[in-house]
C-alpha cells in the first residue's frame, strides 16, 4: 500500500463549483496533517494546517478520520485561482525522525 | 523577503560534473528539510536537519549526495558525478520545530537540475 494515496484526477469543475478531494494514509503514526497546494513548475505552498477532526478557513474545509486513515478537502465557490495540484502530507514525529509525506496530488481545474 | 531562499534557481550541468545547491531557511527555523520532485510525482523527502545535526537520511540518498547545515543556519546540498536522472528540482523546506505552529513547513522556490 502507498504511503500516501489520493486521485490524480483532473477534476474539471465549472466556476463556483464545490469540489472535494479525498486522501488516504498508510503510517497510523501520523500526527499532523496538512493540505499544500502546488501550481505548475512552482514550490508546494501551505494551504492548510488539519486540526483534530477538523477545520475551515473561508471556502476550505479539512475534514480528518484517524480511525479510517482519511483526510479530505472540500473547496466551496471554486475560482479560477483554485487551479493547482492539491497535495494531502500526513506528518510523522518520532525519536530523532521528522517527516512530511507528499502524495502526488489531485489536480484540480476551474474552467469558466 | 523572509521565506524560504533557494539559490541557485537553475542549474544545466554536464554529466559527471559536481553541483552544490544552497538553502537560507526561514529565520529561527530550527528544522530543515530538502525534497526532490520530478514531473507528475510528489516531493520525495531526502534528509532532514534538527539545527546543525542531520538526523535522518532517505535511501534514496546515494552516497554521491552529501548535505550539510554546519552552522544550524543556511544549508547545502552537493551533488557529486551527476547522472542524467539526477535531473529534478531540489526543494528546500524549513519549519519552527517549536510552538503550536512547530511542524509547518515552508518551502523554498527550489532549485531546477538539469544533468545533460
Amino acid at each position: 500500500r502507498k504511503e500516501v494515496e489520493q486521485d490524480p484526477g483532473p477534476f474539471n469543475v465549472p466556476e463556483g463549483a464545490t469540489v472535494a478531494f479525498n486522501c488516504t494514509y498508510s503510517n497510523s503514526a501520523s500526527q499532523s496533517f496538512f493540505w499544500y497546494r502546488q501550481d505548475c513548475r512552482k514550490e508546494p505552498k501551505l494551504l492548510m494546517s488539519v486540526y483534530s477532526s477538523g477545520n475551515e478557513d473561508g471556502r476550505f474545509t479539512a475534514q480528518l478520520n484517524r480511525a479510517s486513515q482519511y483526510i479530505s478537502l472540500l473547496i466551496r465557490d471554486s475560482k479560477l485561482s483554485d487551479s493547482a495540484t492539491y497535495l494531502c502530507v500526513p506528518s510523522y514525529s518520532g525519536a530523532g525522525s521528522y517527516q512530511l509525506t507528499f502524495g502526488k496530488g489531485t489536480k484540480l481545474s476551474v474552467i469558466p | 523577503d523572509t521565506g524560504v531562499s533557494q539559490n541557485p534557481r537553475h542549474k544545466i550541468t554536464k554529466r559527471g560534473q559536481n553541483v552544490t545547491f544552497r538553502c537560507d531557511p526561514i529565520s529561527e527555523h530550527n528544522r530543515l528539510y530538502w525534497y526532490r520532485q520530478t514531473l507528475g510525482q510528489g516531493p520525495e523527502f531526502l534528509t532532514y536537519f534538527q539545527n546543525e545535526a542531520q538526523l535522518e537520511k532517505s535511501r534514496l540518498l546515494s552516497d554521491r549526495f552529501s548535505a550539510e547545515r554546519p552552522k544550524g543556519s543556511f544549508s547545502t546540498l552537493e551533488i557529486q558525478r551527476t547522472e542524467q536522472g539526477d535531473s529534478a528540482m531540489y526543494l528546500c523546506a524549513s519549519s519552527p520545530g517549536a510552538g503550536r505552529m512547530n511542524t509547518e513547513a515552508f518551502f523554498g522556490q527550489g532549485t531546477r537540475l538539469t544533468v545533460v
